[in-house]
């Protein structure tokens, strides 16, 4: 069992150059997540999903798209990079349940934005 | 919407016990969690909080106090392994915003010998 994986590991990108990270999970978790990460301000939600055929906006989807066409894959687009968008990029899931639920993250994009 | 309040750092030697604590405002509350991250790797789910109280798992417990809107996470007979980034997170169960969790800032804890 993989859990979650994404593609690419690490990406060397030109502003203004369109790029998808790829996501998926092999758990049939229902929700999906799509975090960055920069160093000293946490994990930011970009957007999620709670089921397939579903997305939602979290607190900095601006310049990010995404789209749920099945449960397990759940590519994040952005459409003309910036050098701002140069993070680390975590996908995660959950089984969209009470309680915990937990969330299980990929292994994370490095994305470099020149 | 949330916030979410941690020490930026820790520091503290082989075998120790440590306090990592988290303060957080919250609309709508539905539990603490905590993730450990190690530098390079992904988060993972350490423990979970929807009531007042202590929350123990091996070395690794957890408190919440819903009144005063806040948690920690102690971490006892500490070993170099545990040298990592901890997060404290919200659930904000919002309509149709699914369980999205907010995190903290994240405290490194450095553990030295």
């Amino acid at each position: 069992i993989a859990g979650i994986t994404q593609a690419p590991t690490s990406q060397i990108l030109a502003a203004g150059r369109r790029m998808t990270l790829r996501c998926t999970q092999d758990m049939r978790h229902n929700a999906m997540y799509w975090y960055r990460q920069d160093l000293g301000l946490g994990l930011r939600l970009i957007h999620y999903s709670n089921t397939a055929g579903t997305t939602g906006k979290g607190e900095v989807p601006d310049g990010y798209s995404v789209s749920r066409a099945n449960t397990d894959d759940f590519p994040l687009t952005l459409a003309s990079a910036v050098p701002s968008q140069t993070s680390v990029y975590f996908c995660a899931s959950s089984a969209g349940t009470s309680g915990p639920d937990t969330q299980y993250f990929g292994p994370g994009t490095r994305l470099t934005v020149l | 919407g949330q916030s979410l309040e941690q020490p930026s750092e820790v520091t503290a030697v082989e075998g120790a016990i440590v306090q990592i604590n988290c303060t957080y405002q919250t609309s709508g509350f539905y539990g603490l969690s905590w993730y450990q991250q190690h530098d390079g790797g992904a988060p993972t789910f350490l423990s979970y909080n929807a009531l007042d109280g202590l929350e123990e798992t091996g070395r690794f417990s957890s408190f919440l106090s819903r009144s005063d809107s806040y948690g920690y996470l102690l971490l006892q007979e500490l070993q170099m392994k545990d040298s990592a980034s901890y997060f404290c997170a919200v659930r904000d169960v919002q309509n149709n915003a699914g369980n999205m969790l907010t995190f903290g800032g994240g405290t490194r804890l450095m553990v030295k010998p």
